[in-house]
């Protein structure tokens, strides 16, 4: 079975560009999860979606920072424009409304220079 | 203070040995309890969930102490494959989807 997918595996850009995060969750999964992890602070919860509806998006650092879920199989991360502090790897993970585990992607390593 | 701390260690641990570590947690109100395991540069995997009665999997047994607001994890008989970080992770039930993970302990099993 396939796991959560994440693309692009890396990303490198320069300050100011916009970067997409893609994520395509287990199927039959309807709970999805943006986190973000670096070694200051840790695994941050940013947003969730269930059914694709957006839950509660109170870790999103700031306007910069859109997701959206435009179906069960796809979610975007957007950050516009990035900064150097951006640089994390950022994991999603999707789960079973009801059930409490979450399987996680392999992540996306975000560098912005 | 941090919602959820752990200790960071690492933690050496000769092959065989037992090792047990603790999580806090600073709302009283939570009500589920996880222990996840990261393998370095790769992403974090369930271990168990905690349950109130204290769980046992093979090798590794889960606690939870509610008084003192802490669970606890060990390990007996370790192996090289134990070698990982392993994150605590809370849910206070306010929101069923807002996860907050500790910061994680590393553990080392050391031939």
């Amino acid at each position: 079975d396939a796991g959560v997918i994440q693309s692009p595996r890396h990303e490198v850009t320069e300050m100011g560009q916009e970067v997409t995060l893609r994520c395509k969750p287990i199927s039959g999964h309807n709970s999805l999860f943006w986190y973000r992890q670096t070694m200051m602070r840790g695994l941050e919860l940013l947003i969730y979606f269930n059914n694709n509806v957006p839950i509660d998006d109170s870790g999103m650092p700031e306007d910069r920072f859109s997701a959206k879920m435009p179906n069960a199989s796809f979610s975007t991360l957007k950050i516009q424009p990035s900064e150097p502090r951006d640089s994390a790897v950022y994991f999603c993970a999707s789960g079973r409304g009801g059930s409490y585990e979450q399987y996680f992607g392999p992540g996306t390593r975000l560098t912005v220079t | 203070r941090k919602e959820v701390e752990q200790d960071p260690g690492p933690f050496n641990v000769p092959e065989g040995a037992t090792v047990a570590f603790n999580c806090t947690y600073s709302n009283s109100a939570s009500q589920s309890f996880f222990w996840y395991r990261q393998d370095c540069r790769k992403e974090p995997k369930l271990l168990m969930s905690v349950y109130s009665s204290g769980n046992e999997d093979g090798r590794f047994t889960a606690q939870l102490n509610r008084a003192s607001q802490y669970i606890s994890l060990l390990i007996r008989d370790s192996k090289l494959s134990d070698s990982a970080t392993y994150l605590c992770v809370v849910n206070n039930g306010d929101s069923w989807g807002k996860f907050q993970f500790g910061a994680g302990t590393q553990v080392v099993v050391t031939p």
